[in-house]
């Protein structure tokens, strides 16, 4: 049972336009969810994240806007640079102890940003 | 500053044997968890340790096991391996065991099952 869905494996986005790159999930006691970017050869890093108390975060070229009606969020990078390509995964975060967490991933969005 | 280490980077093992990964977290990092992460999927959450103790255990069998040393090392133990184990393995740290999620990662130990 897949309880956080990229539905698009791959993305192909013209330099300087938006990238948008979409997260539905199931499970409404996800807490927190964050995307995290990945190049070849290396492990994820940390891109963003957001509360499920708010419905918008915007750090720089990047915001993430939650739809928690919809148990939808997406990431948008405007504008889009060479730089951005890589797979971009969607997290959320659940709470299984008072002290602990675990993250659930999605499987993963390639972001191919043509020059 | 150091980033998460972790080793060896690749390694390919048969079918029945054992494998021990190891990772070293940001200095300062009590939390340590494991990650599996198969072609073309995102990563499955297999352990997270804080402060030496096991705080949480995702959906793995038995053969799969971890610790977590006094300077906050892990590592990551696979019995009897199968074909399917065959991954990338993914380390990486936080300063607690709760929060954003925010995550550290290494660049993962890929293993190949024959």
């Amino acid at each position: 049972d897949q309880q956080v869905k990229q539905n698009s494996p791959s993305l192909s986005v013209q330099e300087g336009r938006i990238s948008i790159l979409n997260c539905d999930y199931t499970n409404s006691m996800f807490d927190y969810f964050l995307w995290y970017k990945k190049y070849p050869a290396e492990g994820p890093t940390f891109l963003i994240s957001i509360s499920s108390i708010k419905d918008k975060n915007e750090d720089g070229r990047f915001t993430v806007f939650l739809n928690k009606s919809a148990k939808h969020l997406s990431l948008h990078i405007v504008p889009s640079q060479p730089g951005d390509s890589a797979v971009y995964f969607c997290a959320a975060s659940v709470r299984f102890t008072a002290s602990n967490y675990q993250l659930i991933w999605g499987a993963g969005t390639k972001l191919i940003i043509k020059p | 500053d150091a980033g998460v280490t972790q080793s060896p980077t690749h390694l390919i093992k048969t079918r029945g044997q054992h494998v021990t990964l190891r990772c070293s977290p940001i200095s300062g990092h009590k939390s340590v968890s494991w990650y599996q992460q198969v072609l073309g999927q995102g990563p499955q959450f297999i352990f997270q340790y804080y402060e030496k103790e096991e705080r949480g255990r995702g959906n793995f069998p038995d053969r799969f096991s971890a610790r977590q040393f006094p300077n906050y090392s892990s590592e990551l133990n696979v019995n009897a391996l199968l074909l399917g184990d065959s991954a990338l393995y993914l380390c990486a740290s936080s300063l607690a065991g709760e929060g954003t999620g925010e995550l550290f990662f290494g660049e993962g130990s890929r293993l190949t099952v024959l």
